[in-house]
């Protein structure tokens, strides 16, 4: 069975400062991982996605995930946090019907 | 607008009443799902479409709920019954049916049982 794991409930960056938020995976097989952003009062929205292509995977609004088998974990960072980025994230892996994290709340201080 | 929409978005209703809710998918997806999300928790599977047919269902889904997708197009999720702890927002989703493509989420439909 799939699973994730998001390892930390809450993280708070200082705006301008990079954003790492941390997500362990369990798979029986080579799985395919997203990341998805839920703003307050608004719909989830796939920030970017894994699919065994390539280990670095880009996604919108600067964000980024490197996808390592070796360590099972598919980490989200952005070099440099806007307020806007303030929401909660959720490391999702795919199956028959994707398996959700428990989300990352991450606060942007200014 | 090509995205899935969920109505209503809100509902209150009393302990023990009925409740129904509509998911219209994107129209080239064959793929329909059905999430609850309650406070401070992601989305936890319940259960989902490939056209008509119900593939699977959670244990989450209990013998009061029951959803449908009769012509392989819109959805349907009912709750017989309802109790306070099935407050919650209802997410539907839709995809074409390859796990790599993700998913796209309607806004959701909040339920308020009171």
């Amino acid at each position: 069975a799939q699973s994730v794991t998001q390892l930390d409930s809450h993280v708070s960056v200082s705006e301008g400062t990079p954003v790492l938020l941390r997500c362990n995976y369990s798979s029986s097989y080579s799985p395919s991982l997203f990341w998805y952003v839920q703003h307050p009062n608004k719909g989830l929205q796939l920030l970017l996605k894994y699919t065994s292509a390539a280990t670095l995977v880009k996604g919108i609004n600067g964000f980024e995930a490197e996808f390592k088998k070796s360590e099972t974990s598919f980490h989200l960072t952005k070099p440099s946090a806007h307020m806007s980025d303030a929401a909660e994230y959720f490391c999702v892996v795919s199956g028959y019907g994707m398996r959700f994290g428990a989300g990352t709340r991450l606060t942007v201080k200014p | 607008d090509t995205g899935v929409s969920q109505d209503p978005r809100h509902k209150i209703t009393k302990r023990g009443q009925n409740v129904t809710f509509r998911c219209d998918p994107i129209s080239e997806h064959n793929r329909l799902y059905w999430y609850r999300q309650t406070l401070g928790q992601g989305p936890e599977f319940l259960t989902y479409f490939q056209n008509e047919a119900q593939l699977e269902k959670s244990r989450l889904l209990s013998d009061r709920f029951s959803a449908e997708r009769p012509k392989g197009s819109f959805s349907t999720l009912e709750i017989q019954r309802t109790e306070q702890g099935d407050s919650a927002m209802y997410l539907c989703a839709s995809s074409t049916g390859q796990f790599e493509g993700g998913y796209t989420f309607g806004s959701g439909t909040r339920l308020t049982v009171v």
